[in-house]
């Protein structure tokens, strides 16, 4: 089945620094690649996705690259605010399943 | 925006007790999840449902658990006997469809 690896694990930033995170993924089946934010205690929200169709995707200070050759997609989030600080976690999916396969998360901490 | 619910927000109880938790998913959705959550560490998949029948499940969702659709807003989750190692946040999700889920808050549960 589909595993999803993600580095690293904690990541402190000076605040106006980018951030990156890396995933990986093992089914070259999958197709979608959502990324989520978890602050201290509350559901995950997602704060973007992208598709096997499409190599990067960027909605203001966050934006998300996938190499399906690799099997990797990573998050970048530029200008890093303190209010960025939460645990972040990228997924993948088949289309076709319903399965939702989650990374391990990163603890972002951006120092103001 | 319309959000999921759940209830109770908390759940204490003793091992080998049922407990029931309860979901409200976005009235639109099709698509309805239960994910868990032990301290500290990912989001793992149980179970996803559709057209009143599982569709999916993980190997953690054992013959202790079962879903349920009773009417046409609630979604439950059943633990026939709960172990020490049930302890964690447990979240529902929906989705229009089988692709971006919307969370909600969860629910702690707690097994003594």
């Amino acid at each position: 089945g589909e595993n999803v690896e993600q580095h690293p694990s904690t990541l402190s930033v000076q605040e106006g620094d980018s951030a990156v995170i890396k995933c990986t993924y093992s089914d070259s089946a999958s197709n979608y690649f959502p990324w989520y934010k978890q602050e201290l205690g509350k559901r995950p929200q997602l704060i973007i996705d992208i598709r096997s169709n499409v190599g990067e995707k960027k909605d203001q200070r966050i934006a998300v690259t996938l190499n399906k050759t690799a099997k990797h997609f990573s998050l970048h989030i530029t200008e890093t605010q303190p209010e960025d600080s939460a645990v972040y976690f990228c997924a993948a999916s088949v289309d076709s399943s319903y399965k939702l396969i989650f990374g391990s998360g990163t603890r972002l901490l951006v120092r103001p | 925006e319309p959000e999921v619910t759940q209830t109770p927000s908390h759940q204490v109880t003793q091992m080998g007790q049922e407990v029931i938790l309860r979901c409200v998913p976005i009235s639109n959705h099709l698509y309805f999840y239960w994910y868990r959550q032990i301290l500290g560490q990912k989001v793992e998949f149980l179970v996803s449902f559709y057209n009143n029948e599982i569709s999916e499940k993980s190997e953690i969702f054992d013959d202790q658990f079962s879903v349920e659709r009773p009417d046409g807003s609630n979604f439950t989750l059943k633990i026939r006997s709960t172990k020490l190692e049930d302890s964690a946040m447990y979240f529902c999700a929906s989705s229009l469809q089988a692709a971006t889920r919307s969370f909600g808050p969860g629910t702690r549960l707690l097994v003594l």
